[in-house]
């Protein structure tokens, strides 16, 4: 079984700063893809950024870039120019490419337990 | 949006009751899936569909159960709901290999 290890249970940074999530797994697999997640005080979970496991060069969309290391299974998140609305809980998750025998690939996300987020003004 | 309700979006129950949370899609994608949401566990898969009348089990099933009987619905049922049910529930429906969610449903078992 996969699991996510988020090492960070809290980070802080200063508006307008950069900040780099942390995130770890562990899978024998060779295809699979990586996520980043927001949840903000609102609870809706909402997709931040995706990187296919194939793929070598970096997802990045705007302000958040990921870091993903292979080789050492590391898959951290960067954000830059750190905004007040970017304050949440982040969660790292990985979801396998191999077809089940029965969902063709629907297996669902395995999760990290996640990264609270603060941003001081 | 990607299109998914949920309802209730909050319930608080007793002990033994059953309870049944409904999750609508407007998408028509084949893949639905059941996520609880507890402090300290990030979210974990408790049921998934990959299609009408099919469903399998995820990591943490026990004492639930799963219908879907049209595309556009997944319901997750607690025969007899228990205090260790006390979460928030997510559903999340696949285009592709992503995963996108619903606004989830607090569920307090008293």
């Amino acid at each position: 079984a996969q699991t996510v290890t988020q090492s960070q249970p809290e980070m802080s940074v200063q508006e307008a700063e950069t900040v780099t999530l942390s995130c770890t797994y562990d899978t024998s697999e060779s295809d699979y893809y990586l996520f980043w997640y927001k949840q903000p005080p609102s609870r809706q979970m909402i997709l931040v950024i995706r990187q296919e496991a194939y793929k070598q060069q970096n997802a990045t969309e705007n302000r958040f870039s990921v870091n993903f290391q292979k080789a050492a299974k590391s898959f951290s998140l960067k954000i830059s120019d750190s905004q007040l609305g970017d304050a949440a809980m982040y969660f790292c998750a990985y979801r396998s490419a191999r077809a089940s025998g029965s969902g063709g690939g629907a297996d669902g996300l395995t999760f990290g337990k996640g990264t609270h987020l603060i941003i001081q003004p | 949006d990607a299109g998914i309700t949920q309802s209730p979006r909050h319930k608080v129950t007793e002990t033994g009751t059953p309870v049944t949370l409904r999750c609508h899609q407007t998408e028509n994608h084949r893949y639905m899936y059941w996520y609880r949401q507890d402090p300290g566990h990030g979210l974990r898969l408790i049921h998934y569909s990959y299609g009408v009348k099919d469903t399998d089990k995820g990591e943490v099933s026990d004492g639930y159960s799963v219908s879907r009987s049209k595309t556009e619905d997944f319901l997750l049922t607690l025969e007899s709901a228990t205090s260790s049910q006390t979460s928030v529930y997510f559903c999340a429906i696949s285009p592709k290999y992503e995963q996108y969610f619903g606004p989830g449903t607090r569920l307090t078992v008293t």
